[in-house]
This record gives C-alpha cells, structure tokens and sequence, in this order.
C-alpha cells in the first residue's frame, strides 16, 4: 500500500561520483517535490515538479539535478557529490487537484552516504 | 522569508503525561500541517487544518489553527512510547506550492 516509494533507502557513493537517487507515487499527485534534510533539522526544498514545470529554489546548488520522465516517476540526479551532500533525501508529492491540495506526503527517504 | 518559530525544540516527558507544542509566525499562513518524523524515515502526515479558529483531533492528538492565522498548536493526551520522534509544524501561504516548516520539537517519552 505504499504510496510515495523512494530507492534506494541507502545509498553510498564515492567523492565526485554521480548518483541518482528515485522516487515513485500511487497517488497520481501532479506535483512532485525532492527535499534535503540533515540531522536534526526540518526539510529543505531542493526543487519540485508541478506537472513537467520544473521549479528550482534559488539556492539549490547546481550539482543537485532532477528528472521527471512521467507523472509517477521523478529522480534526483546529483553530478559530483561532496561531503557536505550527505544527508536524507526526501520526496514528497502533492495534487493541486484536490480538496487538501496543500498536504505533503513524503516518501521513507534515502540516506545518501559520501566517502 | 518566511519563518516559522516552533517550541519547544525538545521535550521530555513521562509516559502518559500530556504534551503540547506550538508554531507561531509574524506571516499568516492559509493552511497549518503538523507532521512526526520517525528516526531514519520521512515525516508522516498527522493533522492538517484550513480554517482560522478550526480545532480537530485524530486519535490523542488535537490541533487548532490560530484565529490570527499566524499560529498553530498540537497536543497529545496520554502519551506513549510510540509517540517518541520530531513533530514538525509547517505551514503554507498560498500561490508557490511551497511548505515554510518550524524546526521541530523531538519528543522523548520516559517509561
């Protein structure tokens, strides 16, 4: 009954190694959005989808990238990892569609390893 | 931008005691969410709210959007172990489909 599924939930990629870390949804959400979070604090908007719109934050470094083939489908592409990326990944998904269209759900997560 | 102030940042309680926690905001917000974060998984959906004043309970937890719209609290009755994490308040503005969070109050619960 899953419905925002990340892969890998682990992932551990070397310095300067490219990663692509994937995200799917059930809920037929039309808008799709791809978090950081480091320890202890709150979720930080990397980008996000409304549809094939692509909407980046302005201080989303240019390493971090991002794919939207179709609606169930988004990946975070990240060129050139540095120590500093290690963190949990977040996807979360949401449709302007439907009453509530302001909820958030958010996948388990992958935490990405740096060495 | 935008912040939302959430307090405590960290609590810690005996088992069965209530708990409360708020976020508040010099913006007004049209819509409040509270989540709970597990470690190591993503932020689950608790509550979420849409109207100034609207007060609304799932389970022990209970919420109510501020009449000012620029605040929001969460309290859970009768605490148990399960509910040890970090609840997060975040809330939305309208146009940018977009979530401002506080940072969070960690709950820990001792039996």
């Amino acid at each position: 009954d899953a419905m925002v599924i990340q892969n890998p939930r682990y992932q551990v990629t070397q310095f300067g190694k490219p990663v692509t870390l994937s995200c799917s949804q059930t809920l037929n959400h039309n808008v799709m959005y791809w978090y950081q979070q480091k320890s202890s604090q709150a979720p930080k908007l990397l980008f996000h989808y409304y549809d094939k719109d692509f909407n980046n934050e302005a201080d989303t470094p240019d390493n971090f990238q991002s794919r939207r083939p179709n609606t169930s489908f988004c990946f975070l592409d990240i060129r050139s990892p540095g120590l500093g990326d290690a963190a949990m990944y977040l996807c979360a998904t949401s449709s302007l569609l439907l009453a509530g269209g302001n909820e958030q759900y958010f996948g388990p997560g992958t935490r990405l390893t740096v060495t | 931008g935008q912040q939302l102030n959430q307090s405590p940042q960290s609590m810690f309680i005996q088992e069965g005691e209530d708990v409360s926690m708020n976020c508040t905001s010099s913006s007004i917000f049209n819509t409040w969410l509270w989540y709970k974060q597990d470690p190591g998984e993503g932020p689950v959906l608790l509550i979420a709210l849409y109207k100034a004043g609207e007060l609304t309970s799932n389970g022990r937890l209970t919420a109510q959007f501020g009449i000012t719209r620029k605040d929001s609290f969460l309290n859970i009755s009768a605490s148990i172990p399960s509910d040890v994490g970090i609840y997060f308040c975040a809330g939305h503005t309208g146009g940018a489909q977009k979530l401002v969070f506080g940072q969070g109050t960690r709950l820990t619960i001792n039996p």
